[in-house]
Protein backbone atom coordinates (compact mmCIF):
# COMPACT_ATOMS: atom_id res chain seq x y z
CA UNK A 1 0.00 0.00 0.00
CA UNK A 2 1.24 3.58 -0.44
CA UNK A 3 3.06 4.90 2.44
CA UNK A 4 3.25 8.70 3.62
CA UNK A 5 3.88 11.34 0.68
CA UNK A 6 5.24 14.56 0.82
CA UNK A 7 5.32 17.54 -1.59
CA UNK A 8 7.15 18.53 -2.95
CA UNK A 9 10.82 16.94 -2.03
CA UNK A 10 12.78 20.16 -2.62
CA UNK A 11 11.58 24.09 -2.08
CA UNK A 12 13.97 26.75 -2.69
CA UNK A 13 12.87 29.98 -1.45
CA UNK A 14 14.25 33.52 -0.83
CA UNK A 15 13.75 34.95 2.41
CA UNK A 16 10.61 36.59 3.50
CA UNK A 17 8.63 34.49 0.84
CA UNK A 18 5.60 32.50 1.90
CA UNK A 19 5.78 28.12 1.87
CA UNK A 20 3.01 25.55 2.32
CA UNK A 21 4.33 21.79 2.62
CA UNK A 22 2.30 19.09 1.58
CA UNK A 23 1.47 15.65 4.14
CA UNK A 24 -0.46 13.08 2.67
CA UNK A 25 -0.66 9.94 4.98
CA UNK A 26 -0.98 6.77 5.08
CA UNK A 27 -4.78 6.13 4.61
CA UNK A 28 -6.94 5.19 7.93
CA UNK A 29 -4.38 7.16 10.05
CA UNK A 30 -5.75 9.53 12.52
CA UNK A 31 -2.71 10.56 13.95
CA UNK A 32 -0.62 13.17 11.83
CA UNK A 33 2.85 14.44 13.15
CA UNK A 34 5.09 17.14 11.44
CA UNK A 35 8.87 17.30 12.60
CA UNK A 36 11.52 19.27 11.82
CA UNK A 37 15.39 17.86 11.23
CA UNK A 38 18.10 20.27 10.93
CA UNK A 39 21.62 19.09 9.47
CA UNK A 40 23.20 16.47 11.26
CA UNK A 41 20.16 16.56 13.78
CA UNK A 42 17.42 14.31 14.83
CA UNK A 43 14.02 15.51 14.21
CA UNK A 44 12.35 17.49 16.35
CA UNK A 45 8.87 17.82 16.85
CA UNK A 46 6.53 20.95 16.04
CA UNK A 47 3.10 19.67 15.29
CA UNK A 48 0.31 17.00 16.40
CA UNK A 49 -2.96 16.23 14.26
CA UNK A 50 -5.75 13.71 15.72
CA UNK A 51 -8.25 13.99 13.10
CA UNK A 52 -8.85 17.77 12.34
CA UNK A 53 -7.81 19.35 14.99
CA UNK A 54 -4.20 20.12 16.13
CA UNK A 55 -4.20 18.23 19.64
CA UNK A 56 -0.59 19.71 20.53
CA UNK A 57 1.13 22.49 18.66
CA UNK A 58 3.98 23.21 21.44
CA UNK A 59 6.86 22.24 19.30
CA UNK A 60 5.88 25.03 16.64
CA UNK A 61 8.78 27.76 16.96
CA UNK A 62 7.01 30.77 16.51
CA UNK A 63 4.23 32.49 15.46
CA UNK A 64 5.16 32.50 11.42
CA UNK A 65 4.87 29.01 11.25
CA UNK A 66 0.80 27.48 10.89
CA UNK A 67 -0.30 23.96 9.85
CA UNK A 68 -4.26 22.86 8.80
CA UNK A 69 -5.80 19.12 8.64
CA UNK A 70 -9.19 20.79 7.24
CA UNK A 71 -10.19 17.12 6.72
CA UNK A 72 -8.73 14.98 8.72
CA UNK A 73 -6.15 13.61 5.71
CA UNK A 74 -3.73 15.61 4.03
CA UNK A 75 -1.80 18.32 6.18
CA UNK A 76 -0.67 21.82 5.05
CA UNK A 77 2.15 22.77 7.05
CA UNK A 78 2.82 26.90 5.94
CA UNK A 79 5.78 29.28 6.75
CA UNK A 80 5.32 32.79 6.21
CA UNK A 81 7.97 35.49 5.99
CA UNK A 82 10.69 32.59 5.57
CA UNK A 83 14.13 32.76 7.43
CA UNK A 84 17.47 31.56 6.85
CA UNK A 85 17.10 29.90 9.67
CA UNK A 86 13.73 27.77 8.73
CA UNK A 87 16.32 25.81 6.15
CA UNK A 88 15.72 22.31 7.10
CA UNK A 89 14.01 18.68 5.97
CA UNK A 90 10.43 18.84 6.95
CA UNK A 91 8.89 15.63 8.00
CA UNK A 92 5.78 14.01 8.40
CA UNK A 93 4.43 10.99 9.79
CA UNK A 94 1.17 9.47 10.31
CA UNK A 95 0.17 6.81 13.07
CA UNK A 96 -3.11 4.92 14.18
CA UNK A 97 -3.80 6.55 17.46
CA UNK A 98 -2.70 5.22 20.44
CA UNK A 99 -5.58 2.28 21.72
CA UNK A 100 -5.35 3.47 25.31
CA UNK A 101 -3.72 6.46 27.39
CA UNK A 102 -1.38 3.85 28.39
CA UNK A 103 -0.29 3.02 25.06
CA UNK A 104 2.95 3.88 24.41
CA UNK A 105 3.79 1.66 20.54
CA UNK A 106 3.55 4.81 18.53
CA UNK A 107 5.35 3.30 15.77
CA UNK A 108 4.66 6.58 13.27
CA UNK A 109 5.45 5.70 9.67
CA UNK A 110 7.58 9.16 8.02
CA UNK A 111 7.50 10.15 4.76
CA UNK A 112 10.63 11.14 2.47
CA UNK A 113 10.36 14.80 4.07
CA UNK A 114 10.70 18.27 1.89
CA UNK A 115 14.17 19.64 2.19
CA UNK A 116 12.98 23.63 2.66
CA UNK A 117 16.43 25.90 1.91
CA UNK A 118 15.78 29.85 1.75
CA UNK A 119 18.48 31.23 0.35
CA UNK B 1 10.55 16.39 29.70
CA UNK B 2 12.09 13.86 27.77
CA UNK B 3 15.64 13.63 26.68
CA UNK B 4 17.49 11.03 24.77
CA UNK B 5 21.21 10.91 24.46
CA UNK B 6 23.76 9.79 21.59
CA UNK B 7 26.98 10.18 21.77
CA UNK B 8 28.76 7.72 20.24
CA UNK B 9 30.77 9.58 17.11
CA UNK B 10 30.61 7.51 14.05
CA UNK B 11 30.90 3.95 13.97
CA UNK B 12 32.59 1.60 12.11
CA UNK B 13 32.26 -2.47 11.58
CA UNK B 14 33.15 -5.03 9.74
CA UNK B 15 30.92 -6.84 7.46
CA UNK B 16 29.21 -9.44 9.14
CA UNK B 17 30.50 -8.38 12.36
CA UNK B 18 28.12 -7.08 15.54
CA UNK B 19 27.91 -3.54 16.39
CA UNK B 20 26.43 -1.52 19.31
CA UNK B 21 24.84 1.56 18.65
CA UNK B 22 24.30 3.44 22.68
CA UNK B 23 21.44 5.24 23.85
CA UNK B 24 20.33 6.41 27.07
CA UNK B 25 16.93 8.26 27.78
CA UNK B 26 15.81 10.46 30.84
CA UNK B 27 11.94 10.70 31.69
CA UNK B 28 10.22 11.24 34.94
CA UNK B 29 7.01 9.09 33.28
CA UNK B 30 6.86 5.56 34.67
CA UNK B 31 5.31 4.02 31.29
CA UNK B 32 6.97 4.92 28.16
CA UNK B 33 8.29 3.74 24.65
CA UNK B 34 11.55 3.40 22.95
CA UNK B 35 12.53 3.26 19.39
CA UNK B 36 15.12 3.03 16.69
CA UNK B 37 14.76 4.51 13.26
CA UNK B 38 17.36 3.98 10.35
CA UNK B 39 18.19 6.89 8.32
CA UNK B 40 19.77 6.29 4.96
CA UNK B 41 21.66 8.82 2.88
CA UNK B 42 18.26 8.75 0.81
CA UNK B 43 16.26 10.40 3.68
CA UNK B 44 13.77 8.55 5.00
CA UNK B 45 12.92 7.33 8.23
CA UNK B 46 13.02 3.52 9.10
CA UNK B 47 11.31 2.25 11.89
CA UNK B 48 13.29 -0.74 13.16
CA UNK B 49 12.39 -2.35 16.95
CA UNK B 50 10.66 -0.98 19.71
CA UNK B 51 10.76 -1.40 23.44
CA UNK B 52 8.08 -0.68 26.08
CA UNK B 53 9.00 0.40 29.81
CA UNK B 54 7.34 -2.62 31.05
CA UNK B 55 8.11 -5.37 28.88
CA UNK B 56 10.50 -7.49 30.42
CA UNK B 57 11.99 -9.22 27.74
CA UNK B 58 14.76 -7.72 25.43
CA UNK B 59 13.00 -6.94 22.22
CA UNK B 60 14.03 -8.20 19.03
CA UNK B 61 13.42 -8.02 15.10
CA UNK B 62 15.76 -10.43 12.72
CA UNK B 63 19.24 -9.22 12.88
CA UNK B 64 18.05 -6.45 15.54
CA UNK B 65 17.81 -6.31 19.31
CA UNK B 66 17.17 -4.15 21.78
CA UNK B 67 19.41 -3.75 24.99
CA UNK B 68 17.14 -2.43 27.50
CA UNK B 69 18.72 -2.05 31.20
CA UNK B 70 16.09 0.11 32.49
CA UNK B 71 18.00 0.88 35.76
CA UNK B 72 20.55 2.26 33.83
CA UNK B 73 18.04 4.04 31.23
CA UNK B 74 19.44 2.69 28.72
CA UNK B 75 18.56 1.28 25.01
CA UNK B 76 20.99 0.00 23.28
CA UNK B 77 20.56 -1.26 19.69
CA UNK B 78 22.69 -4.28 18.58
CA UNK B 79 22.76 -5.32 15.46
CA UNK B 80 24.21 -8.83 14.23
CA UNK B 81 26.03 -9.91 11.11
CA UNK B 82 26.56 -6.02 9.91
CA UNK B 83 25.51 -5.63 5.94
CA UNK B 84 26.78 -3.13 3.81
CA UNK B 85 23.42 -1.99 3.38
CA UNK B 86 23.29 -1.22 7.19
CA UNK B 87 25.41 1.77 7.00
CA UNK B 88 23.03 4.97 7.99
CA UNK B 89 21.91 7.23 10.46
CA UNK B 90 20.63 5.28 13.55
CA UNK B 91 18.33 7.32 15.71
CA UNK B 92 16.83 6.58 19.17
CA UNK B 93 13.77 7.86 20.00
CA UNK B 94 11.06 8.31 23.07
CA UNK B 95 7.49 8.16 22.90
CA UNK B 96 5.53 8.58 26.33
CA UNK B 97 1.76 7.81 27.63
CA UNK B 98 -1.15 10.43 26.53
CA UNK B 99 -3.13 11.14 23.80
CA UNK B 100 0.12 12.86 22.00
CA UNK B 101 2.79 9.97 21.86
CA UNK B 102 5.20 12.84 19.99
CA UNK B 103 8.56 11.14 19.57
CA UNK B 104 11.23 12.69 21.12
CA UNK B 105 14.93 11.93 19.18
CA UNK B 106 18.81 11.93 20.10
CA UNK B 107 20.83 13.41 17.29
CA UNK B 108 22.06 10.26 15.87
CA UNK B 109 24.70 7.90 15.15
CA UNK B 110 26.54 7.31 11.97
CA UNK B 111 27.43 3.95 11.18
CA UNK B 112 29.57 3.06 8.54
CA UNK B 113 29.37 -0.69 7.12
CA UNK B 114 33.28 -1.61 5.94
CA UNK B 115 33.44 -4.48 3.14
Amino acid sequence: GAGVSQTPSNKVTEKGKYVELRCDPISGHTALYWYRQSLGQGPEFLIYFQGTGAADDSGLPNDRFFAVRPEGSVSTLKIQRTERGDSAVYLCASSYLPTSSTDVNNEQFFGPGTRLTVL
Amino acid sequence: AQKITQTQPGMFVQEKEAVTLDCTYDTSDQSYGLFWYKQPSSGEMIFLIYQGSYDEQNATEGRYSLNFQKARKSANLVISASQLGDSAMYFCAMSTTGANSKLTFGKGITLSVRP
